[in-house]
């Protein structure tokens, strides 16, 4: 069964510094990863999705790196901003995906 | 394009009684999920189906809990005799081709609860 861990949990930062976002999980055997964003009280919004033959995927600010060996993605935000206060979630998909609990991004302006 | 439309967004209903979600996957998309997430916990995968098929339910509860993806209309998700317990945010995705190889994508969810 797919365990999935993202440290930290919670993570508050200042205007304009880069976060990194880490998502381990413990079985090799995954078709893709997705990263999602969840507002309070809304959906999850797919910010990006690499396949297991992929070894990073970028969007505008956004870069998520896959190392399968390692059991790794990690999410990167470059230059911070307020709107980008959210819960980030890492979900694996070995053929269903398996969610990690998520980190709470707080950007202070 | 509208995206996944689930609803009702919010249901009150008082133990005992049947709660029907709703779920129009996105257009063009076959395949649907059912996800739910109960307070200050992860989301847990409950069921996949296809058109008329269910496919994946290993993670529904075992009695209670039923979905149906007709060949027309939304795919449904029945709670029946609901309890406490049961009061969480029930998440549907779709996706177009098959979770193994698409991206999936969801609708903004419907939260139970049950008094």
């Amino acid at each position: 069964k797919q365990e999935v861990t993202q440290i930290p949990a919670a993570l508050s930062v200042p205007e304009g510094e880069n976060l990194v976002l880490n998502c381990s999980f413990t079985d090799s055997a995954i078709y893709n990863l997705q990263w999602f964003r969840q507002d309070p009280g809304k959906g999850l919004t797919s910010l990006l999705l690499i396949q297991s033959s992929q070894r990073e995927q970028t969007s505008g600010r956004l870069n998520a790196s896959l190392d399968k060996s390692s059991g790794r993605s990690t999410l990167y935000i470059a230059a911070s901003q307020p709107g980008d206060s959210a819960t980030y979630l890492c979900a694996f998909n070995d053929y269903k995906l398996s969610f990690g609990a998520g980190t709470t991004v707080t950007v202070r302006a | 394009n509208a995206g996944v439309m689930q609803n009702p967004r919010h249901l009150v209903r008082r133990r005992g009684q049947e709660a029907r979600l709703r779920c129009s996957p996105m257009k063009g998309h076959s395949h649907v999920y059912w996800y739910r997430q109960l307070p200050e916990e992860g989301l847990k995968f409950m069921v996949y189906l296809q058109k008329e098929n269910i496919i994946d339910e290993s993670g529904m509860p075992k009695e209670r809990f039923s979905a149906e993806f007709p060949k027309e209309g939304p795919s449904i998700l029945r709670i029946q005799q609901v309890v406490r317990g049961d009061s969480a945010a029930y998440f549907c995705a779709s996706s177009q081709t098959g979770a193994n190889t698409g991206e999936l994508f969801f609708g903004e969810g419907s939260r139970l609860t049950v008094l």
